[in-house]
């Protein structure tokens, strides 16, 4: 498979639990991040990976928990989150900056 | 801080007329500005960036400084046009892209 993967696709869960959303990309990109699209506002850049390495963290709530083992593979820990936290959760991987290649998302919803 | 604005919320234009989507930025460097776009059920993919200067799909974006604008033109618009465009910008050699809020356009038959 090529591209960007993103699972799951869709997940429900209440504020006390803990979950993950998984990233994989197969185009070989340096670079991953984190973007939360929430209904009538812009894309929020969450967080950045170059090399595996945390560049930026866009004052995310540490509620949000990333994790990048290897250039190809990028977490999103998820725990005690709020209601106001349901959006849809984009990941993306670029070689080239602002040149970003995104998956097709996970849509969370908090109960 | 850099900042993306897209004033068009809803853009509705008919088949074979000139469609514009406006977007202004506001950045004191030199950015690099960029076009995505996602059409129905399908993931968002860049469409253009101002330094190759290319058309694609029959699109152009030109990027005014004086105006710190980077609208997106194109002279006579399909159907198949109809997505939502977002606007974003990076800063030079940077991972770093800002988006604005989007335009739905709706290209009518």
């Amino acid at each position: 498979e090529t591209g960007v993967t993103q699972t799951p696709r869709h997940l429900v869960m209440g504020m006390t639990n803990k979950k993950s959303l998984k990233c994989e990309q197969h185009l070989g990109h340096n670079a991953m991040y984190w973007y939360k699209q929430s209904a009538k506002k812009p894309l929020e850049l969450m967080f950045v990976y170059n090399f595996k390495e945390q560049t930026e963290n866009n004052s995310v709530p540490s509620r949000f928990s990333p994790e990048c083992p290897n250039s190809s593979h990028l977490f999103l820990h998820l725990h005690t989150l709020q209601p106001e936290d349901s959006a849809l959760y984009l990941c993306a991987s670029s070689q080239v900056a602002g040149e970003l290649f995104f998956g097709e998302g996970s849509r969370l919803t908090v109960l | 801080a850099q900042r993306v604005t897209q004033p068009e919320k809803l853009l509705s234009v008919f088949k074979g007329a000139p469609v514009e989507l406006k977007c202004n930025y506001s950045y004191s460097g030199s950015p690099e500005l960029f076009w995505y776009v996602q059409y129905s059920r399908q993931r968002l993919q860049l469409l253009l960036r101002h330094i190759s200067r290319e058309s694609i799909k029959g699109f152009t974006a030109d990027l005014n400084k004086g105006e710190t604008s980077f609208h997106l033109k194109k002279p006579f618009a399909q159907e198949e046009d109809s997505a939502m465009y977002y606007c974003a910008l990076a800063l030079s050699s940077a991972r770093q892209l800002t988006f604005g809020s989007g335009t739905q356009l709706t290209v009518l038959p």
